[in-house]
């Protein structure tokens, strides 16, 4: 069935290091791939996007290329700040509806 | 504010009450989603709409909820004879015509059954 896979965390970094959180997915069609981040006692918002092979994802220094032949849709950021810590989801959306969410990887950043 | 908003934020209730929990969505958006979440865990799809037909429910959407969005603008969710198990934060999205794909997240309601 359609599923998610994200590495566990949490993921403790000091500031300014690179990050990387894996996920792999397992969906039918051609999903489309999201990275949603959820702040401390604040509400799911979506942080990139891609919707077709190949296509790279960015939005304040984050980046994830979506990879079909590796079903893999990793997120990256080459310089992490406090203010970055966080619960990230990787998810897809198939046919326009309901979105499929990893577990979710907390990101801790210390100065 | 334009974002989608849910009330109440938090709400307590004893086992076996009744709970019913609003989601009000970005302006004239015709989608609009329901998810639960709990501790931990990344948030699972529970039921749809599109204006005001309810077009998918996941099997998680056991007979005690129900769900409704009468006018295709706001929705509400009730849970009926609530059970321990149903403490989990509910979170509602919404989604336009012109960016199907992405959906837009409401700060959700907290259940706690006691």
């Amino acid at each position: 069935g359609n599923s998610v896979t994200q590495m566990e965390g949490p993921v403790t970094l000091s500031e300014e290091a690179f990050l990387t959180i894996n996920c792999t997915y397992t969906a039918t069609g051609y999903p489309s791939l999201f990275w949603y981040v959820q702040y401390p006692g604040e509400g799911l918002q979506l942080l990139l996007k891609a919707t077709k092979a190949d296509d790279k994802g960015s939005n304040k220094g984050f980046e994830a290329t979506y990879r079909k032949e590796t079903t893999s849709f990793h997120l990256e950021k080459g310089s992490v700040q406090v203010s970055d810590s966080a619960v990230y989801f990787c998810a897809f959306n198939n046919a326009g509806n309901m979105l499929t969410f990893g577990g979710g990887t907390r990101l801790m950043v210390k100065p | 504010d334009t974002g989608v908003s849910q009330n109440p934020r938090h709400k307590i209730t004893k086992r076996g009450q009744n709970v019913t929990f609003r989601c009000d969505p970005i302006s004239e958006h015709n989608r609009l989603y329901w998810y639960r979440q709990t501790l931990g865990q990344g948030p699972e799809f529970l039921t749809y709409f599109q204006n005001e037909a309810q077009l998918e429910k996941s099997r998680l959407l056991s007979d005690r909820f129900s769900a409704e969005r009468p006018k295709g603008s706001f929705s509400t969710l009730e849970i009926q004879r609530t059970e321990q198990g149903d403490s989990a934060m509910y979170l509602c999205a919404s989604t336009g015509r012109g960016s199907v794909y992405e959906q837009y997240f409401g700060p959700g309601t907290r259940l706690t059954v006691t």
